[in-house]
């Protein structure tokens, strides 16, 4: 059972660049959320989805999008990358019943 | 605006003494609270939760107690062991089954052989 997947692990993105990071569940659950993770910030949400084709904005959505096509999967686009997005950046999901969070291993992205 | 606030960033426990970490929180509104474990290079795996209708829960070695009027959380680990160096997030949400969670910045504990 892989549980939540995200790829890639590392990224170095140009100022400007644009890149999808991606996420992917195999237990069937309705919720999925993007996090990041700064030094001295805790995990802050970026965005979050209810289900297939609901999306919602989280504390820091700003250059930031996401689409929710499939139950599975939830990509993470970055428009047009900034020093400032440079950070480590968790995929959750969850059962709609429970706030208990299941994470991936997390994608560590460097913006130059 | 920091709503969930764990203000000590390290804490050194000797092996097998009790490990106690503290949340303390700002919104009233929130109604469950969660703690995760997060090693190097991983992501974060959840350990205990409680709702705010009890005051303690227990699971194993791993405490959580809720002082509502306090608004404070903390984690006990009795008795702690090296595995449980890790850095520990607690996190809030507005009610039980809100998928919005808060979190904290954070504690790295270290356990001391």
């Amino acid at each position: 059972n892989a549980g939540v997947t995200q790829t890639p692990k590392f990224q170095v993105l140009k100022t400007g660049q644009s890149m999808t990071l991606q996420c992917a569940q195999d237990m069937n659950h309705e919720y999925m959320s993007w996090y990041r993770q700064d030094p001295g910030m805790g995990l802050r949400l970026i965005h979050y989805s209810v289900g297939a084709g609901i999306t919602d904005q989280g504390e820091v959505p700003n250059g930031y999008n996401v689409s929710r096509s499939t139950t599975e999967d939830f990509p993470l686009r970055l428009l047009s990358a900034a020093p400032s997005q440079t950070s480590v950046y968790f995929c959750a999901s969850s059962y709609g019943l429970t706030a208990e969070a299941f994470f991936g291993q997390g994608t560590r992205l460097t913006v130059v | 605006d920091q709503q969930v606030k764990q203000n000590s960033p390290s804490l050194s426990v000797q092996e097998g003494r009790i490990s106690i970490l503290n949340c303390d929180y700002t919104n009233s509104m929130f109604d469950y609270f969660l703690w995760y474990k997060k090693y190097p290079a991983e992501g974060p795996t959840f350990l205990i939760s409680i709702s705010s209708i009890k005051d303690k829960n227990e699971d194993g070695r791993f405490t959580v107690f809720l002082n509502k009027s306090a608004k404070h959380l903390s984690l006990h680990i009795v008795p702690s062991q090296p595995g449980d160096s890790a850095v520990y997030f607690c996190a809030a949400a507005l009610d039980f089954g809100n998928e919005k969670l808060t979190f904290g910045t954070g504690t790295r504990l270290t356990i001391i052989p």
